[in-house]
């Protein structure tokens, strides 16, 4: 079966700061690999997700992530944060050789931007 | 974009009563509608896996005489909780993929049912 793991529970950054939020998945097979995020009050939107082709991949609102095969990881990068990035991450994976599947969450972490 | 939406987005019941949740697809249609519960603090766990014109899959643990799911067209699923208890109280979320279902289709989410059991 497979599993997320998002290593920081609670991440509090001033705006201009750096992001990097980590996630490793656990499965034997191969897979799909996405962020989503929620805003206060919103539903869960698609930040950027990882197929196949070039691991570094590009989303929404400047932010990227970068899948590492060997490590399991997908963490998710942005050089500079701003207030309005205030919000909980899910890192999610799927089999990409099964059919419709769920997506199997990491718990979640939360970002706080200090102005 | 495609829409998901999802009715009502919170909601207060007395212990032992029933409580109906609306997953609707609003300009895609949905074979195949997730619904995950999200406990405070802790990641959204799949519940189970609406099929529409079948019975849900549930997942292990889930209990399908309290948590009814039907899918009874391609826009609509609906998840019931079936005598309330203050334990089920939680954020319950539905989603759906468009384009037929296919894995490599974005999958969209509604805003969510908050669920709170007095």
């Amino acid at each position: 079966a497979q599993s997320v793991s998002q290593h920081n529970h609670h991440v509090i950054l001033s705006e201009a700061a750096s992001l990097e939020l980590g996630c490793n998945y656990s499965y034997g097979g191969t897979v799909n690999l996405f962020w989503y995020v929620q805003y206060p009050g919103q539903h869960l939107q698609l930040l950027l997700k990882y197929f196949s082709g070039d691991p570094l991949v590009k989303g929404i609102k400047g932010f990227e992530a970068e899948f590492i095969k060997s490590k399991f990881s997908f963490n998710l990068r942005k050089p500079s944060v701003q207030w309005s990035d205030t919000a909980e991450y899910f890192c999610a994976v799927n089999d990409r050789n099964s059919g419709n599947t769920p997506l199997v969450f990491g718990k979640g972490t939360r970002l706080s931007v200090i102005a | 974009g495609a829409v998901v939406s999802q009715h009502p987005s919170w909601v207060i019941c007395k212990s032992g009563t029933s409580v109906k949740i609306e997953c609707r697809s609003l300009d895609f249609q949905a074979t195949t509608m997730f619904w995950y519960r999200q406990f405070p603090k802790q990641s959204l766990m799949l519940m189970a896996t609406s099929n529409e014109g079948s019975k849900a899959t549930y997942e292990q643990g889930v209990e399908k005489d309290k948590f009814l799911i039907n899918h009874a067209s391609l826009t609509l699923s609906t998840l019931t909780v079936t005598s309330a208890h203050p334990e089920d109280s939680s954020f319950y979320i539905c989603s759906a993929r468009e384009g037929g279902g296919s894995q490599n289709s974005p999958l969209h989410f509604g805003n969510g049912t908050r669920l709170t059991v007095t």
